[in-house]
């Protein structure tokens, strides 16, 4: 079965500072990755997605993710942190293979980026 | 831009009550999913939809049904409100092809407050 771990609830870093969001995720198929994040009071918007083409990934915004198999992680990046960055971030992972039938998403509990001046 | 749109942004109810959550998409999207999300638990799926009248239970559908009766809307029903079901809400739709029918587009949400 598939699932999705987010270490750490709470993320604070300093403006201009590098982000780093980490999402382990497990999967019996090769998985479809996703990060979206989430500004207050507004709904969810896709920052980037990994589906099986190249590894590194790069989303909206200057995120960057990279795909790794072996360590089955699919952590978020940027390297230098805006004010506008402090949002809560969720990562994604497909429930089924590419080539299946289902169309459904696991989220993981997300992760809340605050950004100090 | 796809658009998916919510009836309410802020909803306030009383326990028994009768609630329809309505969300409509522009986008032509085969499927649509409602979720309802809560601090420290993430999104979980309380339904599915993949085409006119066609509806699959997701994860927490106990408390809650849907009706699709046009492609485009997707409505959610708590038959009789509780206040365990407040909760901020928030529906999704995407598109059936095969590469790109995990990427889902989602509206505003509707925070839910049962008394």
């Amino acid at each position: 079965a598939q699932s999705v771990t987010q270490l750490g609830s709470h993320v604070s870093v300093s403006e201009g500072a590098l982000v780093l969001l980490r999402c382990n995720y497990s999967s019996s198929v090769p998985p479809y990755l996703f990060w979206y994040v989430q500004y207050p009071n507004q709904g969810l918007q896709l920052l980037l997605k990994y589906t099986s083409a190249a590894t590194l990934v790069k989303g909206i915004n200057g995120f960057e993710a990279e795909f790794k198999k072996s360590e089955t992680s699919f952590h978020l990046t940027k390297p230098s942190a805006h004010m506008s960055d402090a949002a809560e971030y969720f990562c994604a992972v497909s429930r089924g293979p590419y080539g299946g039938a289902t169309n459904k998403l696991i989220f993981g509990t997300g992760t809340l980026l605050a950004v100090q001046p | 831009d796809v658009k998916v749109t919510q009836s309410s942004r802020y909803l306030v109810k009383r326990t028994g009550e009768k609630v329809f959550l309505e969300c409509v998409q522009d986008m032509d999207h085969e499927n649509m999913f409602w979720y309802r999300q809560d601090p420290g638990l993430g999104l979980r799926l309380i339904y599915f939809s993949y085409d006119v009248k066609m509806k699959e239970k997701g994860d927490i559908p106990e408390g809650y049904s849907v009706s699709r009766e046009k492609k485009e809307r997707f409505s959610l029903i708590l038959e009789s409100a509780s206040t365990n079901q407040t909760s901020m809400y928030l529906c999704a739709s995407s598109l059936q092809a095969a590469r790109l029918r995990f990427e889902q587009f989602f509206g505003p949400g509707t925070r839910l407050t049962v008394l």
